[in-house]
């Protein structure tokens, strides 16, 4: 059973800093892995998606990577603004019925 | 334009009601989901369906049904509401190539809709 872990589970930085938001899960057989942020009240908007092939995906100021051989994957954030507090979750997609399992996500505060 | 949406986005009802939340993309995607976030933030995947099979479901109380109409909706019916229910629901959709036998599960990514924040009084 895939176990998704995102640590840590609540951040905050002043503005301008550099940040990484990390998701380790149990099982390296995935198909992908996708990261999601949330806003309070609101949906989840998709970020960046990283095939099990890719190693990075970067859309502006963030950048995704994935090692599958040890289970992890990094969200780097890059000059971080208060637009960009939110919530950040990770989705593991591994397996051929369509499991995706959330991590429990990481609650960040970019202070101005 | 909205690629997913759900109706409605609030809901407040009482204990042993039935219930339904409507789903619909406008993406062209194949397979559609429906999560739960509980109290704690935690999201579940409940059903998902492709090509109106059934794909997933959960260790979902039989109260709740998926009925997929077409391949552009997805709706949730829930039977004799309790407690425990109140939750935000979300639908989702993703695009999955290769067929039903190399499903790999949302190659495109899953796209989200907007949420149902459900409360059983």
């Amino acid at each position: 059973k895939q176990e998704v872990t995102q640590i840590p589970a609540a951040l905050s930085v002043p503005e301008g800093e550099n940040l990484v938001l990390n998701c380790s899960f149990t099982d390296s057989a995935i198909y992908n892995l996708q990261w999601f942020r949330q806003d309070p009240g609101k949906g989840l908007t998709s970020l960046l998606l990283i095939q099990s092939s890719q190693r990075e995906q970067t859309s502006g100021r963030l950048n995704a990577s994935l090692d599958k051989s040890s289970g992890r994957s990094t969200l780097y954030i890059a000059a971080s603004q208060p637009g960009d507090s939110a919530t950040y979750l990770c989705a593991v997609n591994s397996g051929g019925y369509q499991k995706v399992t959330f991590g429990t996500g990481t609650k960040l505060q970019v202070i101005p | 334009d909205t690629a997913v949406s759900q109706t409605p986005k609030y809901l407040v009802t009482q204990m042993g009601n039935d219930k339904s939340i409507k789903c619909e993309q406008n993406l062209g995607h194949d397979t559609m989901y429906w999560y739960k976030q509980d109290s704690k933030k935690f999201l579940k995947i409940m059903f998902s369906y492709n090509n109106k099979e059934l794909i997933i479901n959960e260790t979902v109380p039989n109260r709740f049904s998926p009925k997929s109409p077409d391949k552009a909706h997805l709706n949730l019916h829930i039977n004799s509401l309790e407690l425990g229910d109140s939750a935000v629901y979300f639908c989702a959709s993703s695009q999955d190539s290769g067929g039903f036998q190399e499903w790999r599960g949302g190659s495109g990514g899953q796209y989200f809709g907007p949420g149902t924040r459900l409360t059983v009084t």
